[in-house]
């Protein structure tokens, strides 16, 4: 049983629009990440959220930590080629543990 | 800038033989750890250590080994090679200052058993 689930599992779209994918879980988190991979790359950090309600700006992604710190998500603004990529959100189970936990992933294909 | 660096890049073993997996980290990280990744599974936690001659299991262990004997490597060995560890491999990196820090990830390694 996966931890986090991610959704959509891949999303194709085209240049110019905007798109949200979510992670979610029954559990609660002390913080949460996203990371984005590349083919034939590991995964990169993108941004971490702390704080319940939270909400990060990168550009045009924007980033937002559930209220009650059980699920985040992910939206895009005016998605371009180079945002094509697989995203993957990521936790601990405890605040004491330093156990990283992925999602299963959106992979995301932007298309000119 | 090496940060973390995996090898062999890519490795075919035939099922049945063992294999070490290396992982070398230069930026003084106490916690390593070794992932596997499967096509729509994202990425599953195999073994884990928060510092030299500490490790632990993660969540599929099973087939494979870890030491930790200095901070900056963490091999990982395949014991006896199956079909089903067919997968890429990524080993990471982070500093445990926090509960959450920012992982580094190596390039992987792309294993084939057949």
């Amino acid at each position: 049983t996966q931890l986090l689930e991610q959704s959509p599992q891949f999303l194709s779209i085209q240049e110019g629009e905007n798109l949200t994918v979510y992670c979610n879980s029954s559990s609660v988190f002390s913080s949460l990440q996203w990371y984005r991979q590349e083919p034939g790359e590991g995964p990169v950090l993108l941004v971490t959220v702390v704080t319940g309600g939270e909400v990060k700006k990168l550009k045009r992604l924007t980033f937002q930590f559930g209220d009650a710190r059980k699920d985040s998500s992910l939206h895009i603004t005016a998605a371009q080629p180079g945002d094509t990529g697989l995203y993957l959100c990521a936790a601990s189970p405890s605040e004491s543990s330093y156990k990283l936990i992925f999602g299963s992933g959106t992979r995301l294909l932007v298309r000119p | 800038n090496a940060g973390v660096t995996q090898t062999p890049k890519f490795q075919v073993l035939k099922t049945g033989q063992s294999m070490t997996l290396q992982c070398a980290q230069d930026m003084n990280h106490e916690y390593m750890s070794w992932y596997r990744q499967d096509p729509g599974m994202g990425l599953r936690l195999i073994h884990y250590s928060v510092g030299a001659g500490i490790t632990d299991q993660g969540e599929v262990p099973n087939g494979y080994n870890v030491s930790r004997s200095t901070t900056e490597d963490f091999p990982l060995r395949l014991l006896s090679a199956a079909p089903s560890q067919t997968s890429v491999y990524f080993c990471a990196s982070s500093y445990s200052g926090q509960a959450l820090g920012e992982a580094f990830f190596g390039q992987g390694t792309r294993l084939t058993v057949v």
